[in-house]
């Protein structure tokens, strides 16, 4: 059974760097079958697509973030992680790490269960 | 970009009843729609994708139909597990986008 679970800091100041982990427990994040995701929903809000990185470190961010935004993987690890630089009230939310499957309609087949980020000072 | 808007936001119903949410994309999607199942504090559930296929393990009881931009989500008989927050997302275009969700509460 395929499990994701985000880890890293529930509080973070303005101006500072957001960080967090997803591990991936039975499945590989070298595999070529699918795409490794952030996704966010704000509070009282709809959730909203961050970016993607491949095994091969390729990466797709949303253009509104992409300044901000660095996804990388490490294979070793099994894991990805999400940087958000510069950071403010408005990316206060719920986090979430997914897998995407890259063939076919390429839904999200696999979710973490989330995690709860502040930005507060 | 695609819009995704979804309606109702909230609806109450009863265990057994017929339930419909509708998605409907700002421009042509084909069949690029999933279907989500959301409890509180759980990671969300994929149920449907390619607007009408059955994720598997997901009960008979749920199906998606439509395509292009307008796409529903059925419950034929709504069982007590069922109440969650339902959202669909369009895989069409690389910006992924999601509807905004639609509560399903116990009448």
């Amino acid at each position: 059974q395929v499990q994701l679970q985000e880890s890293g800091p529930g509080l973070v100041k303005p101006s500072e760097t957001l960080s967090l982990t997803c591990t991936v427990s039975g499945g590989s994040v070298s595999s070529g079958s699918y795409y490794w995701s952030w996704i966010r929903q704000p509070p009282g809000r709809g959730l909203v697509w961050i970016g993607y990185i491949y095994y091969s470190g390729s990466t797709n961010y949303n253009p509104s973030l992409k300044s901000r935004v660095t996804i990388s993987v490490d294979t070793s690890k099994n894991q990805f992680s999400l940087r958000l630089n510069s950071v403010t009230a408005a990316d206060t939310a719920v986090y979430y790490c997914a897998r995407v499957q890259t063939v076919g309609y390429s839904p999200i087949d696999y979710w973490g269960q989330g995690t709860l980020v502040t930005v507060s000072s | 970009d695609i819009q995704m808007t979804q309606s109702p936001s909230s609806l109450s119903a009863s265990v057994g009843d017929r339930v419909t949410i509708t998605c409907r994309a700002s421009q042509s999607i084909s069949s690029y729609l999933n279907w989500y199942q959301h409890k509180p504090g759980k990671a969300p559930k994929l149920l449907i994708y390619a607007a009408s296929s059955l994720q598997g393990g997901v009960p008979s009881r749920f199906s998606g139909s439509g395509s292009g931009t307008d796409f529903t989500l059925t419950i034929s008989s709504l069982q007590p597990e069922d109440f969650a927050t339902y959202f669909c997302q369009q895989s069409y275009s690389t910006f992924w986008a999601f509807g905004q969700g639609t509560k399903v509460e116990i009448k």
